[in-house]
């Protein structure tokens, strides 16, 4: 089946450890991206990824890092200089072209909890 | 700037009732498309439905209906005899097509609809 995956799930990280978030998509998607969720809140852009090997900073990029070396995969990394890093991270992707291809479709997502 | 503005935060409703869930939206490019996600409580957005700027056809897909009126600028969503399973968190997003924004969804806070049994 086509889809978007995220792993871990639940991802709980002590203070100052990184962390790195994992999405792998089968779609054959050129595009990727990387949301944050806090409670009540909508969703805010942190990086994303046109192509293989080039990716822009979205909204709320300080503190977190991305590599997109293989169309497929696009991880997130959560550094230490990240100040509230607790929330729930989901990673979206995209076609070209019109209708359905050009829309973001979202994987499961990884809740961070930091201790 | 982008500004989408969903002003009901949570909504209560009993099964087989209609509701409504509000989005208006705020932008400057003349080509612009609008979403709709929901959100179970598993956590994933599930896509509902893309709108152009310039189809502004009403949309019906089951119990499901969008109306889009550009000229109050608002793409509202109603659910017809509501199910428990209805019950979730509700997203109306933007993406504009000038410049650079191209890439970039712009969420609303979202509606959260508990529908009772």
């Amino acid at each position: 089946d086509g889809g978007i995956t995220q792993s871990p799930k639940y991802l709980f990280r002590k203070e100052g450890q990184n962390v790195t978030l994992s999405c792998e998509q089968n779609l054959n998607h050129d595009a990727m991206y990387w949301y944050r969720q806090d409670p009540g809140q909508g969703l805010r852009l942190i990086y994303y990824s046109q192509i293989v090997n080039d990716f822009q900073k979205g909204d709320i990029a300080e503190g977190y890092s991305v590599s997109r070396e293989k169309k497929e995969s696009f991880p997130l990394t959560v550094t230490s200089a990240q100040k509230n890093p607790t929330a729930f991270y989901l990673c979206a992707s995209k076609g070209w072209g019109t209708g359905a291809s050009d829309t973001q479709y979202f994987g499961p997502g990884t809740r961070l909890t930091v201790l | 700037a982008q500004k989408v503005t969903q002003a009901q935060t949570e909504i209560s409703v009993v099964e087989k009732e209609d509701v409504t869930l509000d989005c208006v939206y705020e932008t400057r490019d003349t080509t612009y498309y609008l979403f709709w996600y929901k959100q179970p409580p598993s956590g994933e957005l599930v896509f509902l439905i893309r709108r152009n700027s310039f189809d502004e056809q009403n949309e019906i897909s089951g119990r499901y209906s969008w109306n889009f009126q550009k000229s109050t600028s608002s793409f509202n969503f109603t659910i017809t005899a509501s199910q428990v399973v209805d019950s979730a968190v509700y997203f109306c997003a933007l993406r504009g097509e000038s410049g650079g924004s191209n890439y970039k969804l712009t969420f609303g806070k979202g509606t959260l609809l508990t529908v009772n049994p």
